[in-house]
């Protein structure tokens, strides 16, 4: 399955943190979103292989993605702010098949930031 | 129904009740749906899919019904258990969008 580290990061207010993501192995499209509590996860960005294709307006320029490979991914939150504070999702996929949409999520990383 | 903040729409049922879900989705242009069941600290595990072509689909223990014209979407759990208590996201995806948008949200809480 997808695999994202750490689960759970508490950091101080203007500190950078870096968030990870292994996707499944096969799959070429990779996924970050965030969750707050009690609301439904809202997409960031997306890469198909290396290739960063699309944006949110939610992603500040504080925040900066990568998928050198095409294979894992990282999120970087710098000068955090305690309204970053949410659960970090990511997910995968194949844009190859008959149900390319579906994605698949990783447990999250769960960011405090005091 | 629509949440505010923290308040999500909450669905009590008792074990082996059939329990049904619904979702108001935004977009006329959608074409493909989906059902996510979310445990407690657990990201999103996939249940059900749906294309704009069909208006049911089945799957086990769970139907989808579609209806496109009124913009609604239901999940049906059939025999419901108390591992299916979880919050339970419909969400859409936009003809010629790279992603799927999320609607708020739905809490089943099944008691034995």
């Amino acid at each position: 399955g997808v695999s994202q580290s750490p689960s759970n990061k508490v950091t101080e207010k203007g500190k950078d943190v870096e968030l990870r993501c292994d996707p499944i192995s096969e799959h070429n499209r990779l996924y970050w979103y965030r969750q707050t509590l009690g609301q439904g996860p809202e997409f960031l960005t997306y890469f198909q292989n290396e290739a960063q294709l699309e944006k949110s307006r939610l992603l500040s320029d504080r925040f900066s993605a990568e998928r050198p490979k095409g294979s894992f991914s990282t999120l970087e939150i710098q000068r955090t702010e305690q309204g970053d504070s949410a659960m970090y999702l990511c997910a995968s996929s194949s844009s190859r098949g008959a149900t390319n949409e579906k994605l698949f999520f990783g447990s999250g990383t769960q960011l405090s930031v005091l | 129904g629509e949440s505010v903040g923290l308040h999500l729409p909450t669905l009590s049922v008792q074990e082996g009740d059939n329990s049904i879900i619904n979702c108001a989705y935004s977009n006329s242009a959608s074409d493909y749906f989906i059902w996510y069941k979310q445990e407690s600290g657990k990201g999103p595990q996939f249940i059900i899919d749906i294309r704009s072509n069909m208006d049911k689909r089945q799957g086990q223990r769970v139907t989808v019904l579609l209806n496109k014209t009124v913009k609604h979407l239901s999940l049906q759990i059939a025999a419901t258990q108390p591992g299916d208590s979880a919050v339970y996201f419909c969400a859409e995806k936009y003809s010629g969008y790279s992603t799927l948008t999320f609607g708020k949200g739905t809490m089943l809480l099944v008691s034995p």
